[in-house]
C-alpha cells in the first residue's frame, strides 16, 4: 500500500459544481497535512493546511479524519481557474522527518 | 512575503558539465528543501537542510551535491549528470521542518535538461 494515495482522476466538472477529493495515508502517526495545487509546468502552491478541527477558506473546505486516516478537500462553486492538479501532502515524524506527496488528482472545470 | 526565488529558470547541460542551481528565501525560514519532479509525477524529496545543516539525504546520487551557505541560500551543485536527471528541480522553505503546520513554500523551479 502506498504511503499516501489519491484518485488520479481526471475529474471533469461543469462550472458551479461542487467537487470533493480524498487522500488516504497509511501511517496513523502522521502529524501534519496539507493541500497544494499545481498548474501545468508550475510549482506547487499551498492551498491550505488541514487541521484536526477542519478548516475553510472561501470556497474551499478541508477535513481530517484520523480514525479512517484520510483528508478531504471540498471545492464549492467551481471556477474555470480551479482547473489544476491537487496534491495532498503528509508530514511524518516517526523515525525521522518525512514529507510525502500524493500522486495528485487532476481537475478540469468546463464552461 | 511568501517568496522563494530560483535561478536559472532553464538550464541545458552536457553530461560532462558542472553547474549549480540557486535558491533564496527571505522569510526567515530555517528549513530548506530540494525536490526533483518528473513530468506527471509528484515532487520527490532529495535533501533537507535544517538550521543550515544537512538533516536528510534521500539516498541521492553523489553527482548532486547540496550546499547551504547561510540561512537564506541553498545551492545544488551538479556534476556528471545523466539524461534521466532531466526534470524540474524545486526548492522549498518552511519555518522549521518539525512540528505541526510548518507549510512549505515552493520556488518556481529550474527546468533542467541533460544532453
Amino acid at each position: 500500500r502506498k504511503e499516501v494515495e489519491q484518485d488520479p482522476g481526471p475529474f471533469n466538472v461543469p462550472e458551479g459544481a461542487t467537487v470533493a477529493f480524498n487522500c488516504t495515508y497509511s501511517n496513523s502517526a502522521s502529524q501534519s497535512f496539507f493541500w497544494y495545487r499545481q498548474d501545468c509546468r508550475k510549482e506547487p502552491k499551498l492551498l491550505m493546511s488541514v487541521y484536526s478541527s477542519g478548516n475553510e477558506d472561501g470556497r474551499f473546505t478541508a477535513q481530517l479524519n484520523r480514525a479512517s486516516q484520510y483528508i478531504s478537500l471540498l471545492i464549492r462553486d467551481s471556477k474555470l481557474s480551479d482547473s489544476a492538479t491537487y496534491l495532498c501532502v503528509v508530514n511524518d515524524y516517526t523515525g525521522g522527518f518525512k514529507t510525502i506527496f500524493g500522486a495528485g488528482t487532476r481537475l478540469f472545470v468546463k464552461a | 512575503d511568501t517568496e522563494v526565488t530560483q535561478t536559472p529558470k532553464h538550464l541545458v547541460m552536457g553530461m560532462t558539465n558542472k553547474k549549480s542551481l540557486k535558491c533564496e528565501q527571505h522569510m526567515g525560514h530555517r528549513a530548506m528543501y530540494w525536490y526533483k519532479q518528473k513530468a506527471k509525477k509528484p515532487p520527490e524529496l532529495m535533501f533537507v537542510y535544517s538550521y543550515e545543516k544537512l538533516s536528510i539525504n534521500e539516498s541521492v546520487p553523489s553527482r548532486f551535491s547540496p550546499e547551504c551557505p547561510n540561512s537564506s541560500l541553498l545551492n545544488l551543485h551538479l556534476h556528471a549528470l545523466q539524461p534521466e536527471d532531466s526534470a524540474l528541480y524545486l526548492c522549498a522553505s518552511s519555518q522549521d521542518k518539525g512540528g505541526q503546520g510548518y507549510e512549505q513554500y515552493f520556488g518556481p523551479g529550474t527546468r533542467l535538461t541533460v544532453t
